[in-house]
């Protein structure tokens, strides 16, 4: 059972369109929610992460929404370009369990030009 | 990340065949991971290590054995290879200090192959 859900499973956006990936975590003991980048033929990077202290972080392009009380997170991505093109992965892990992540299934985006 | 490397980067294996995959890393950090990438099911933690003599097992632990030979190098051995674990792995390391919540450095990963 997947503690951490993740949809869509794949997103086709224009240049300079959104792109919206969901995650819902079921753990209530999640205390941080990062969110990683992988290019093909690469491992995932962090991109942006954030705590529940907070509803909204924003880096650049990329912004995540928290919603606590629905055990919900999001990424979006403004103005999307071709080179946001990649597999994103949301994830969840607990403080008191040091740096242990638990991935979403990952989203595929693809940014047509 | 060129401070993690893995070797081999692909490997081709038989069923019941004993197989190892290394990591290693320039980073001097403490803790290191394995994971596995399967489509549609993200990463799965497979073990993980907070200093040299600190071993433990993740989620999907079963089939596999780690060894943690020093600081920077943590191997990771399928004792009988089988079909279902053929994947993606990949290895990550964090900082113990500073921040609770420390980002993971992920290597190239290996694609393995089990026929």
């Amino acid at each position: 059972q997947q503690q951490v859900k993740q949809s869509p499973q794949s997103l086709i956006v224009q240049k300079g369109g959104i792109s919206i990936i969901n995650c819902a975590y079921e753990n209530t003991a999640f205390d941080y929610f990062p969110w990683y980048q992988q290019f093909p033929g690469k491992g995932p990077a962090l991109l942006i992460a954030i705590r529940p202290d907070v509803s909204e972080k924003k880096e650049g392009r990329f912004t995540i929404s928290f919603n606590k009380s629905a055990k919900q997170f999001s990424l979006h991505i403004m103005d999307s370009q071709p080179g946001d093109s990649a597999t994103y992965f949301c994830a969840a892990s607990k403080g008191a369990a040091g740096n242990k992540l638990t991935f979403g299934g990952g989203t595929r985006v693809l940014v047509k030009p | 990340d060129a401070d993690v490397t893995q070797t081999p980067r692909n490997r081709i294996t038989k069923t019941g065949k004993r197989i190892m995959l290394e990591c290693s890393q320039t980073k001097g950090h403490d803790r290191m991971y394995w994971y596995r990438q399967d489509p549609g099911l993200g990463l799965r933690l497979i073990y993980y290590s907070f200093d040299v003599k600190d071993i433990n097992k993740g989620e999907i632990s079963d089939g596999y054995s780690v060894s943690r030979q020093a600081q920077a190098k943590f191997s990771l051995s399928l004792e009988s290879a089988i079909p279902n674990q053929t994947a993606l792995y990949f290895c990550a390391t964090s900082d113990r200090t500073g921040a609770i919540y420390n980002e993971q450095f992920f290597g190239p990963g290996t694609r393995l192959t089990v026929l």
